[in-house]
């Protein structure tokens, strides 16, 4: 079985200051990491992901995130926040290598930025 | 680009009715997965279909079920709808390729039971 813990329900920034969102996960085998971001009444949308290979990855507006096995964490990080990045961040986890195999999110971190 | 089509996107129904959702992948996906959102929580998965077979299943209720027609579309299906299935539905679509296929999210339908 897989988990994902979220650090921080809400996380405050300054616009341009560094944002960090912490991700924490369990897996019994090497695990797929992602995250999404979720706007007001949107779906979901892929930021960045983890599946082999390099553990930094770069995604999409400016978001990257490291892998790190020997923390099992996956701590999702923007040198400079913008007004437009305020949303609901959300961790996930698959575990399996089965291709239908459904993600585990975390609870979820808000972030706000303050202008 | 074509995206993930889910239908209807609100409804609204009476305790103990039924509700049928839709969900219509991107073109040439074959894989199909439901999440279900409560207000302020995070997504759970609920099932999954791969070439019209189920593939994975998570907390899905006895109340639900879903399956996967021959155009890939995918419909669930909720009876006796209690108050705490209000909740925001997902539907994903991803071709399945091979160990990871990334999974591309449907707008979701809110479902509201009064």
């Amino acid at each position: 079985a897989q988990s994902v813990t979220q650090l921080g329900s809400h996380v405050s920034v300054s616009e341009g200051a560094l944002v960090l969102l912490r991700c924490n996960y369990s897996s019994s085998v090497p695990p797929y990491l992602f995250w999404y971001v979720q706007y007001p009444n949107q779906g979901l949308q892929l930021l960045l992901k983890y599946t082999t290979g390099a553990t930094l990855v770069k995604g999409i507006n400016g978001f990257e995130a490291e892998f790190k096995k020997s923390e099992t964490s996956f701590h999702l990080t923007k040198p400079s926040a913008h007004m437009s990045d305020a949303a609901e961040y959300f961790c996930a986890v698959s575990s399996h290598r089965g291709g239908a195999d459904g993600l585990t999110f975390g609870k979820g971190t808000h972030l706000i930025i303050q202008p | 680009a074509a995206g993930v089509i889910q239908s209807p996107r609100h409804l609204i129904k009476e305790k103990r009715e039924t509700a049928t959702l839709k969900c219509y992948p991107i073109p040439r996906h074959d894989t199909v997965y439901w999440y279900q959102q409560g207000p302020g929580q995070d997504p759970q998965f609920l099932i999954s279909f791969y070439e019209k077979m189920q593939s994975d299943k998570g907390s899905i209720p006895d109340r639900f079920s879903a399956q996967q027609f021959s155009d890939y579309h995918s419909e669930l299906n909720m009876s006796s709808l209690e108050l705490g299935d209000s909740a925001l539905y997902f539907c994903a679509s991803s071709l399945n390729e091979g160990a990871y296929n990334e999974q591309f999210f449907g707008p979701g339908t809110r479902l509201t039971v009064l």
